[in-house]
């Protein structure tokens, strides 16, 4: 069974600071989605990131793929109150479409 | 274009009694998904389909049946429902390149 793990699993930080947000397994995905979750509602997609290194940036959301493509980071810049959610980290892997999520971070961003 | 749409929204039931879950899609996609999300958990597959006419077990199936009768819907059905599906149900569409578009999601209390 593939697992992600998510860490951390809460965070409650003031607007301003910056933070990261960590995905970690011990498989390896073909590729790996960031989804952020408010609360009474679906994820909604950030971003997807496909190659080992890879990093991209949405905004004040940075977003990496480590070289092995096993684990991946999150790191929010001046974060604000309209970040707050659930972070929620999935990998794909093979030729399936299935997703495996990961366990979620929840992060309040105080004004 | 309404995305993916999911009834009811909310539901109580007793143990032992059964009812469906509908998820209808409007993006023409092949592939559809049901999730349930539980506190400190993140997402994990029921079941999914992969077209029309088929369905595949995902990684916590037990106590679901589901069926896709026509491309744009989904249904997942309980047939005796206990306590333990108590959860948050979520419906996925995707085009086959692994990014999903979630519904908004059913809160079911089985007491």
């Amino acid at each position: 069974t593939q697992l992600l793990e998510q860490s951390p699993q809460f965070l409650s930080i003031q607007e301003g600071e910056n933070l990261t947000v960590y995905c970690n397994s011990s498989s390896v995905f073909s590729s790996l989605q960031w989804y952020r979750q408010e609360p009474g509602e679906g994820p909604v997609l950030l971003v997807t990131v496909v190659t080992g290194g890879e990093v991209k940036k949405l905004k004040r959301l940075t977003f990496q793929f480590g070289d092995a493509r096993k684990d991946s980071s999150l790191h929010i810049t001046a974060a604000q109150p309209g970040d707050t959610g659930l972070y929620l980290c999935a990998g794909s892997w093979g030729a399936t479409n299935k997703l495996i999520f990961g366990t979620g971070t929840l992060l309040a961003v105080q004004p | 274009n309404a995305g993916v749409t999911q009834t009811p929204k909310f539901r109580v039931l007793k143990t032992g009694q059964s009812m469906t879950l509908l998820c209808a899609q409007d993006m023409n996609h092949e592939y559809m998904y049901w999730y349930r999300q539980d506190p400190g958990m993140g997402l994990r597959l029921i079941h999914y389909s992969v077209g029309e006419g088929t369905t595949a077990k995902g990684e916590v199936p037990d106590g679901y049946n589901v069926s896709r009768l026509k491309k744009q819907n989904f249904l997942l059905g309980l047939e005796s429902a206990a306590p333990s599906q108590t959860s948050v149900y979520f419906c996925a569409s995707s085009t086959g390149l692994a990014v999903q578009y979630f519904g908004p999601g059913t809160r079911l209390t089985v007491t």
